[in-house]
């Protein structure tokens, strides 16, 4: 059974760099398309960004370029970081699978980490 | 960028019933349109993709159907474990959007 885990800081400072990490067991993360999507509190979902096992990315241009997902294949982890937070980042943040290469839907989902960003 | 618009917000149903909800994409997406489920406190699950298949472990009363720009997911008779927020996603286009969910209430 595949499992994705994410971890990293839950409290970033204002302006600062957000850098959080998804582990992938149970499975390989090759031949996969893996994503970035975040859910502030009460709210809906945003997806940020993928990335292919091969290092292809894709990201939403609502994150104003301050987004970077990087894959390492040796340790089947995959990273985030989004520089110059606000209280706007503020959000429980998912890694998530998608099949193969492209957009597409996804079939398996961490649990979710909540990062506050504040002072 | 494609927008997904959910009806109704709130839907208030009593289990056993039957429950309809919507998803309107604002041009068309084919049949590249899933559907998610999610507990409080727990990540979105994956209900449906391609607009009607079922995705694995997911039971028959929960259905999916439309193309296109107007899309619906049905549950035929609701039951506990059903009240949850519902969202849809399209993945015709980049940026992968969602709607803004459907809570299925108690009634």
């Amino acid at each position: 059974q595949v499992q994705l885990q994410e971890s990293g800081p839950g409290l970033v400072k204002p302006s600062e760099t957000l850098s959080l990490t998804c582990t992938v067991s149970g499975g390989s993360i090759s031949s996969y398309t893996w994503s970035w999507i975040r859910q502030p509190p009460g709210k809906g979902l945003e997806w940020i960004g993928n990335i292919y096992y091969s290092g292809s990315t894709s990201y939403n241009s609502s994150l104003k370029s301050r987004g970077t997902i990087s894959v390492d294949t040796s340790r089947n982890q995959v990273s985030l970081k989004l520089s110059s937070v606000t209280a706007a980042d503020t959000a429980v943040y998912y890694c998530a699978r998608s099949v193969g290469y492209g957009s597409s839907y996804f079939d398996y989902w961490g649990q979710g980490t909540l990062v506050t960003v504040s002072s | 960028e494609i927008v997904m618009t959910q009806s109704p917000a709130t839907l208030s149903v009593s289990p056993g019933e039957r429950a309809t909800l919507s998803c309107r994409a604002s041009q068309s997406v084919s049949s590249n349109l899933a559907w998610y489920q999610q507990k409080p406190g727990q990540a979105p699950r994956l209900l449906i993709y391609g607009a009607f298949t079922r995705a694995t472990g997911i039971p028959a009363r929960i259905s999916g159907s439309g193309s296109g720009t107007e899309f619906t997911l049905t549950i035929s008779s609701l039951q506990s474990e059903d009240f949850a927020v519902y969202y849809c996603q399209q993945y015709e286009n980049w940026p992968l959007t969602f709607g803004g969910g459907t809570k299925v209430e108690i009634k």
